[in-house]
């Protein structure tokens, strides 16, 4: 099956700077690739995501990249700010129209330092 | 529009005691997940049903974890007898089924713990 890598565990950052958060996964029939934020207890919220026909998107401080050769995608948040602060998963999904089997990464906690 | 609802948000039980969550997704939508998420972990498919029938339940302890979707709406989960390494948030999410990416939007969650 799929497994999906994350990393850093946990990064902080200082309000204002950028913060990378990096993934790799396994299987080659991965074809779709969403970013969750998980604020403290709530569920996972998608953010971005990106397809496998695509290498880049950005949504104004937010951007992903996805390199299908080697199996890496990274989200990129830039000009951070303290409501950034939660736990970010990756994550990596195949299928189509009803069935979608999705791995989650093993999160990565941001704290932005005002 | 309304989100997921989950009921309870908490639930403390004695190990070997049987707990079951309910979870309605938001209107309209036909697939139905859920999660566990142990503490410190990303969340991990238990079970998926696309209207009543179920898609994929290859990670469900059947042994002891149970799940129905009656009427194509609501769902409940149950887990009989429940063991200490059952503690974690059991998550619920939605999902239309619009081509071949669809979002999955999640509820609150149930935060179970087992004594």
């Amino acid at each position: 099956g799929e497994n999906v890598e994350q990393h850093p565990s946990t990064l902080s950052v200082q309000e204002g700077d950028s913060a990378v958060i990096k993934c790799t996964y396994s299987d080659s029939a991965s074809n779709y690739f969403p970013w969750y934020k998980q604020e403290l207890g709530k569920g996972p919220q998608l953010i971005i995501d990106i397809r496998s026909n695509v290498g880049e998107k950005k949504d104004q401080r937010i951007a992903v990249t996805l390199n299908k050769t080697a199996k890496h995608f990274s989200l990129h948040i830039t000009e951070t700010q303290p409501e950034d602060s939660a736990v970010y998963f990756c994550a990596a999904s195949f299928g189509s129209g009803g069935y979608q089997k999705v791995t989650f990464g093993t999160g990565t906690k941001l704290q932005v330092i005002p | 529009e309304a989100g997921v609802a989950q009921s309870p948000r908490y639930k403390i039980i004695e190990k070997r005691q049987s707990v079951a969550f309910w979870c309605n997704p938001i209107s309209g939508h036909a697939t139905l997940y859920w999660y566990q998420q142990i503490l410190g972990q990303g969340p991990k498919l238990l079970i998926q049903f696309q209207n009543n029938g179920v898609v994929d339940d290859s990670q469900l302890p059947k042994d002891r974890f149970s799940a129905e979707r009656l009427k194509g709406v609501d769902s409940t989960l149950k887990i009989q007898p429940a063991k200490l390494e059952d503690s974690a948030v059991y998550l619920c999410a939605s999902s239309l089924d619009r081509g071949m990416y669809n979002e999955q939007f999640f509820g609150p969650g149930t935060r179970l713990t087992v004594l």
